[in-house]
Parts: structure tokens; sequence; C-alpha cells
């Protein structure tokens, strides 16, 4: 089974510094990645997505992803945060079920901007 | 156009109760997958149906059970409640049952079991 491994649970950062959140997968075949970020009482909101192409994926609210096949990452970044932005992320690796698919999610990691 | 819902937002139950939660999809989409999460955690796989036929299956025990109705609807049915059962349970929708097709959330069901 396909796994993630995000590597800090979480990440404290003042207002309008960088920050890059940082996720590990493992698999040996093709993989579909996944960040979604969950705000306090809510579901869960779909940041960006790595299906094929260009490794470097841009999403929603100013935030990009990078995906490298050789170390098994796709780190998720933002040059300049904002207070709106803290919330949970999530990053998530597809995973093919018998006839279906299945999104494994890791732990989660708690982003704080801190003004 | 309206997104993910689910009913009831909260719920609470006593241990060896049964509970129904539902879920309706985004107009358009066949797709139905179901997911726990417990606090602090990630979500966790329980089901996937498509064109009303189960897709996969999670690690979850048989006291957890789901269907998909005509208009692509579904019900997550849990017996048996443990104390352990009490999670966020979240339904997401996509347009088919592939994993290229992007999963949108509903807001979930919190269900506290006592």
């Amino acid at each position: 089974a396909q796994s993630v491994t995000q590597l800090d649970s979480q990440v404290p950062v003042f207002e309008e510094a960088p920050v890059e959140l940082r996720c590990n997968y493992s698999s040996s075949v093709s993989v579909y990645l996944f960040w979604y970020v969950q705000y306090p009482n809510q579901g869960l909101q779909l940041l960006l997505k790595y299906l094929s192409g260009s490794t470097l994926v841009k999403g929603i609210n100013g935030f990009e992803a990078e995906f490298n096949k050789s170390q098994t990452s796709f780190h998720l970044r933002k040059p300049s945060v904002h207070i709106s932005d803290t919330a949970e992320y999530f990053c998530a690796v597809s995973e093919a079920l018998n006839s279906g698919y299945a999104l494994n999610f890791g732990k989660g990691t708690s982003l704080l901007v801190t003004p | 156009d309206a997104g993910v819902t689910q009913s009831p937002t909260h719920l609470i139950k006593t241990r060896g109760q049964h509970v129904t939660l539902r879920c309706s999809p985004i107009s358009g989409h066949k797709s139905v997958s179901w997911y726990q999460q417990v606090l602090g955690q990630g979500p966790q796989f329980i089901f996937q149906y498509y064109e009303k036929e189960e897709r996969g299956r999670g690690n979850f025990p048989d006291r957890f059970s789901a269907r998909q109705f005509p208009n692509y609807s579904s019900e997550l049915n849990v017996n048996a409640l443990l104390l352990g059962d009490s999670a966020l349970y979240l339904c997401a929708s996509s347009l088919a049952g592939t994993s290229y097709y992007e999963q949108y959330f509903g807001p979930g069901t919190r269900l506290t079991v006592t």
C-alpha cells in the first residue's frame, strides 16, 4: 500500500515569511499526489494536485508544490504567508483499488501564522 | 451549484447503538467516498461507491456498511458503536470512480459516542 509521511506535525511561522511543509510518499508505481487544507470545523479543500507533466504545480491561494520522483517528495511552499493561512494541511496519495481508488492521507501539518 | 452536503452536522450516540450518516454529492457526480477522521489524525478511507456499486473498502470492521442510491446519494451505517468510533466522518464526491478525478469533500458529520 502507498503511504504518506508528513515530516512536521506543527510549523509556526511569522506573517509574510515563506513556509515549506514537507511530504514524502512511498510508492513503486506512478502516483497522483494532492495537498488539501482543512480550516477549523470544516471539510477538506483541495489546494493543488500532481497528475503528470510539469513537476512544479501551482495551486490556489498562492501555494505551489514540487514533485521530486527521485526523492519521493511533494513539498508544499508559499513565499509569503498570511494569518488566514493558519489551518491543518494534509498531503495525500491516490491508491488504486481493485476497481476504484482511495486517497491515503498523511497525519497532517498544523500551520500557525502569527503577526 | 451546491457542494457536497452531509447530515446531520453533529450526532451523539451511546455505545452499542446504531447510526446512519447521509451524503449528497455534487450534481453530476457519480462517485462517493467515505472517510473517518479521528481527532488529530488524517482522514482514513472507509468506502468508495461508483454507479451504485462498491468499488473499494478500507480496513474497517464489518460493523461499517454503506450504500449508494439511484440518485447517487449515499448512506454510511455503523452498528454496535464503540467509543473509538467517535470521529469526523467525511464524504467526498467525484465525477467518476477513477483516481484522475478530483474528490470534493463535504463539511463532515461529527459523531460522538458516549
